[in-house]
């Protein structure tokens, strides 16, 4: 079955560490890869994508992630992390089943900044 | 940002009562979803549109209708509220098509939909 899981549901870092969400997915095949970032109160926003080539992609605010099909992960990664940072990080995978561009997300991955 | 508006943004209702949700967008795409967030859930797909008067169930569909008479509007019912639909509910938008950026998804701002 296609799953997502985001093992970690609360990171708390210091203003300008590195950060590294981590996401695993179960999926058939070539999976196409998401992750967004939900401020509070606010809709969802993209962050980055990945289906094929370089599997290390680059997405807004600086933000990266790096495929990883051995481990089925697609880990979201920072160098130096800014209090505007905190957020709420979802993973997702799809398409789902059944096609109409559906994805699968994870629970997230809360995370907490400190000064 | 895409054009996606929800309304209301927040309501308050009574167990029983029938709440429906409004999805407007701007976009022209053609799919579109509702999801309800919930926490260590995260979102979770109540339903979807492939096209007009197109839509089908999603993971938790039990409780929720939807209908879509125009490629613009999306609407979701909740024909007898209960407690266990507090949640926040998402709009989402899709363009159709092949290829990593079709299947990427934008998302309305959400309303917050409490059921007392």
């Amino acid at each position: 079955a296609q799953s997502v899981t985001q093992p970690d549901i609360h990171i708390t870092v210091s203003e300008g560490a590195s950060l590294e969400l981590r996401c695993n997915y179960s999926y058939g095949a070539t999976p196409y890869l998401f992750w967004y970032v939900q401020s509070p109160g606010q809709g969802l926003q993209l962050l980055l994508k990945y289906f094929s080539g370089d599997t290390l992609v680059q997405g807004i605010k600086g933000f990266e992630a790096e495929f990883k099909r051995s481990q089925s992960s697609f880990n979201l990664r920072k160098p130096s992390v800014h209090w505007s940072d905190a957020a709420e990080y979802f993973c997702a995978v799809g398409p789902f089943s059944g096609g109409y561009n559906k994805l699968i997300f994870g629970a997230g991955t809360r995370l907490a900044v400190h000064p | 940002d895409a054009g996606i508006t929800q309304s209301p943004r927040h309501k308050v209702t009574e167990t029983g009562t029938p709440v429906t949700l409004r999805c407007h967008q701007t976009e022209n795409h053609r799919y579109m979803y509702w999801y309800r967030q919930d926490p260590g859930h995260g979102l979770r797909l109540i339903h979807y549109s492939y096209g007009v008067k197109d839509t089908d169930k999603g993971e938790v569909s039990d409780g929720y209708s939807v209908s879509r008479s125009k490629t613009e509007d999306f609407l979701l019912t909740l024909e007898s509220a209960t407690s266990s639909q507090t949640s926040v509910y998402f709009c989402a938008i899709s363009e159709s098509g092949q290829g990593v950026s079709y299947n990427e998804q934008f998302f309305g701002p959400g309303t917050r939909l409490t059921v007392l």
